[in-house]
């Protein structure tokens, strides 16, 4: 199993570009999350997915949209990127829940500057 | 608000020696996780504690969570340069009635020297 995937793994965008990050898993996981990671700020939740044709907001969602048309594939859109969302972002899933746990899986993370 | 509080934030370790790093958090989570994370690098899960009381020991890592104090511990014995990286810990979110979703500390960096 290749886990969680994510492409591309870097991207420059200037101000008022679009683009769409990937997120695709193969452990056939319900829920799927976007997170970004700033220094000193740890992780935010963008948005969520807790099952196909299902999305949601998280903490920071403005400026992003999201889709999730299939099970395995976790969609995240700027449409028009501003400097302020130059970070690191990290797809994530988990199995629908259990009695036990949502310990999620992460992606290996996109980095993207905004200029 | 949920909110979930680490510290140290930086900390700075010889080799050999030992050291405690807190989380402390706002809800009433039974659950809490700990992830690991190298530089450049993606989240790896180190432990999920799943009750109060739970311990769980991995190499010289040891995780602890005492869900009445809201608190939970990751103790290092005797430090190794290669556990230089950072730590976070996370618990269970309640967006939209506990959809899966996790908070998360800002992390602790850790680097260990010689």
């Amino acid at each position: 199993n290749a886990g969680v995937t994510q492409t591309p793994k870097f991207r420059v965008l200037k101000t008022g570009q679009s683009m769409t990050l990937l997120c695709a898993q193969d452990m056939n996981h319900e829920y799927m999350y976007w997170y970004r990671q700033d220094p000193g700020m740890g992780l935010r939740l963008i948005h969520y997915s807790v099952g196909e044709g299902t999305t949601a907001k998280g903490e920071v969602p403005d400026g992003y949209n999201v889709s999730r048309l299939k099970k395995q594939n976790f969609l995240l859109g700027l449409e028009s990127a501003a400097p302020s969302q130059t970070s690191v972002y990290f797809c994530a899933s988990t199995l629908r829940r259990t009695r036990l746990t949502y310990e999620q899986y992460f992606g290996p993370g996109t980095r993207l500057t905004v200029t | 608000e949920l909110k979930v509080e680490q510290n140290p934030l930086f900390l700075s370790m010889q080799e050999g020696k030992n050291y405690t790093i807190y989380c402390n958090y706002s809800t009433t989570s039974d659950r809490l996780y700990w992830y690991r994370q190298d530089p450049g690098k993606s989240l790896e899960s180190l432990f999920v504690l799943l009750s109060n009381g739970a311990v769980k020991q991995e190499g010289r890592l040891m995780a602890s969570l005492d869900t009445k104090a809201r608190l939970s511990t990751l103790h290092i014995t005797a430090a190794v340069h290669d556990l230089s990286a950072t730590y976070f810990c996370a618990v269970d979110g309640d967006y939209g009635g506990s959809q899966g979703n996790l908070i998360f500390g800002k992390g602790t960096k850790l680097s260990v020297k010689p």
